[in-house]
């Protein structure tokens, strides 16, 4: 089975609001990562949380780590149309540097 | 954008064949990876590489082999395809906890 779960697998807001969504994961971790993916495009990187860190922000994200739960949550602030995409968690896994992805949340930003 | 290349695009093949997808980067790093994407699954890692020869097992891996006899190429290979094996594979590259840079991805339909 899959490292991440992401929850909610679909989520749909208004623009201007704020967008949640959450990431369990399985194992110990050197850090994990949020991607987000363009209808029919690859994926292109977001943010990397490491596993000492507790909280990260970029711009209009802001990431959580709670190790101790095995959990990580995006935050999107303000959102936009453009935000309108899939976003995917990835844990790198430690000792075995590999990368594993969740099934993804679908956002959708209604105007 | 980093510079990774998948080829080919897009590819039909019959069922039995084998098939050869390549990845090739310019950036000199260390990872790389291989997955597939399927609706329904997110992105589920086949095989991914630690160095030159240096290749492992993902969670997907049955009926697919992997080369990287040089670290800007990584070959993924379809022993003999199945229509199961229908599904957008990417490759994507990384440096020790960093983030990944992923390709456009191979449509790759099995008939």
């Amino acid at each position: 089975s899959q490292q991440g779960e992401e929850d909610p697998q679909a989520l749909s807001i208004q623009e201007g609001e704020n967008a949640t969504m959450n990431c369990s994961y399985k194992t110990s971790i050197n850090n994990l990562q949020w991607y987000r993916q363009n209808s029919g495009r690859g994926l292109v990187h977001l943010i990397l949380i490491r596993s000492n860190e507790r909280e990260k922000h970029s711009g209009r994200l802001r990431v959580t780590l709670d190790t101790s739960k095995k959990s990580s949550s995006l935050l999107i602030t303000a959102s936009r149309a453009a935000d309108t995409a899939s976003y995917f968690c990835a844990t790198d896994v430690e000792g075995a540097q590999k990368l594993v992805f969740g099934q993804g949340t679908r956002l959708t930003i209604n105007p | 954008d980093a510079g990774i290349t998948q080829s080919p695009r897009h590819k039909v093949t019959e069922t039995g064949t084998p098939v050869t997808l390549r990845c090739h980067q310019t950036e000199n790093h260390r990872y790389m990876y291989w997955y597939r994407q399927d609706p329904g699954h997110g992105l589920r890692l086949i095989h991914y590489s630690y160095g030159v020869k240096d290749t492992d097992k993902g969670e997907v891996s049955d009926g697919y082999s992997v080369s990287r006899s040089k670290t800007e190429d990584f070959l993924l290979t379809l022993e003999s395809a199945t229509s199961s094996q229908t599904s957008v594979y990417f490759c994507a590259i990384s440096e020790s906890n960093g983030g990944a840079f992923f390709g456009q991805g191979t449509r790759l339909t099995v008939v």
